[in-house]
């Protein structure tokens, strides 16, 4: 079974602070992606990752960055959180091709 | 600018009968379709996929109908069952490629 794990499920910081989310996933895939999820929105793609140190930006990236060190790993920063960044973020991967995402838990950010 | 349309945000279906989803799109070039289940604290779990080649897929109790022309799929759950009650999600790509582009969502609730 695939498995894609977040560091934490809900996390509360203040305005300005600096935010690492991160994503852990055993399946050895290629592509690994980190959306949000806000009411009446669906998920919306913020960043993706095709290979090790590779990101494209996806259709929110203002705000955020990303780090993939480790094929298995990928980090999504909030340099400067702010409260419009409340969210619950998901993490997902998956092989390349006609195949489907993987999603982790979700991390519910809470910025005050 | 939203491609992929979820136009019912909720849907109450009683217990045994049959729950029909529904889900539109705008750009002719997505060529594969996804459908997603979401529980509240948890991400999204992959259902049933669709290529552009086919028109129906199955799997168990779930069918996804592809009608190319009107740019329309739906999701058909029979019989529906309480532990259906989610939210679900559907997707699309173009070329099997990881820009995924998901509806808002519908929350499917089975009344036992």
């Amino acid at each position: 079974d695939v498995k894609v794990t977040q560091s934490s499920r809900y996390l509360v910081k203040r305005t300005g602070e600096k935010v690492f989310l991160e994503c852990v996933q055993d399946m050895d895939h290629e592509n690994m992606f980190w959306y949000r999820q806000d009411p009446g929105l669906g998920l919306r793609l913020i960043y993706f990752s095709y290979d090790v140190k590779m990101k494209e930006k996806g259709d929110i990236p203002e705000g955020y960055s990303v780090s993939r060190e480790k094929k298995e790993r990928f980090s999504l920063i909030l340099e400067s959180a702010s409260t419009n960044q409340t969210s619950m973020y998901l993490c997902a991967s998956r092989w390349g091709g006609y195949n489907e995402q993987f999603f982790g838990p979700g991390t519910r950010l809470t910025v005050l | 600018d939203q491609q992929v349309k979820q136009n019912s945000p909720s849907l109450s279906v009683q217990e045994g009968r049959i729950s029909i989803l529904n889900c539109d799109y705008t750009n002719s070039m997505f060529d594969y379709f996804l459908w997603y289940k979401k529980y509240p604290a948890e991400g999204p779990t992959f259902l049933i996929s669709i290529s552009s080649i086919k028109d129906k897929n199955e799997d168990g109790r779930f069918t996804v109908f592809l009608n190319k022309s009107a740019k329309h799929l739906s999701l058909h759950i029979v019989p529906s069952q309480p532990g259906d009650s989610a939210v679900y999600f559907c997707a699309a790509s173009v070329g099997g490629a990881n820009n995924l582009f998901f509806g808002t969502g519908t929350r499917l609730t089975v009344i036992p």
